[in-house]
């Protein structure tokens, strides 16, 4: 049964720092793996979908990894600003059942001006 | 082009009533998906509907149902609603079935249950 786990839980750091997210999965027979962002309140916006044949995708201040072997995922953000204070999350579709996604717990961030 | 659009925003129920939530993917995508977010069990997968059929089904009980319409446009129905109802429904629209296909969530509709 696919498990994922995003450690830590929650993470303050000043502005202008580069930080990692941590993404881990049980089960390396994956599709593809997105991250995605929520604010408070709101639904979840897609910032990245690497699939399992690519090891990384950029878009703009982000950069994911995807190493399926260890069964991990990083999401790093260059320069955070305040305006990237949310909740990430990573989810990996379930093998064989289509459009069903199992989530992380997230990983509420915090940038302080 | 205009994303997921859920409707309505936010519900306010009483124990017993059934309530109906509705989403419309974007444009061309024909597979919608519904999720319930609690802070206590983070987002869990409900359904699944592709070309008007359920796909898939999470581990929720009979009182939540849904169904798709041909224009993909899907409807989330949550009978005899009990107060661990109250939670964000987020809906999430893929263009397809197929392998590797990106999910697109809507804004969600928060369900409090008094």
């Amino acid at each position: 049964k696919q498990e994922v786990t995003q450690i830590p839980a929650a993470l303050s750091v000043p502005e202008g720092e580069n930080l990692v997210l941590n993404c881990s999965f049980t089960d390396s027979a994956i599709y593809n793996l997105q991250w995605f962002r929520q604010d408070p309140g709101k639904g979840l916006t897609s910032l990245l979908l690497i699939q399992s044949s690519q090891r990384e995708q950029t878009s703009g201040r982000l950069n994911a990894s995807l190493d399926k072997s260890s069964g991990r995922s990083t999401l790093y953000i260059a320069a955070s600003q305040p305006g990237d204070s949310a909740t990430y999350l990573c989810a990996v579709p379930v093998y064989n059942q289509g459009g069903k996604l199992i989530f992380g717990q997230g990983t509420e961030l915090s940038v302080k001006p | 082009k205009a994303g997921v659009t859920q409707t309505p925003r936010y519900l306010i129920k009483t124990r017993g009533q059934q309530v109906t939530l509705s989403c419309s993917p974007i444009s061309g995508h024909r597979s919608v998906s519904w999720y319930q977010q609690t802070p206590g069990q983070g987002l869990q997968f409900l359904f699944e509907y592709f070309s008007e059929t359920q796909r898939n089904k999470g581990n929720f009980p009979g009182r939540f149902s849904g169904r798709q319409f041909s224009n993909s446009r899907s409807e989330m129905n949550v009978s005899t609603l009990e107060l661990g109802d109250s939670a964000l429904y987020l809906c999430a629209s893929s263009l397809d079935r197929g392998l590797g296909t990106e999910a697109f969530f809507g804004q969600g509709t928060r369900l409090t249950v008094v």
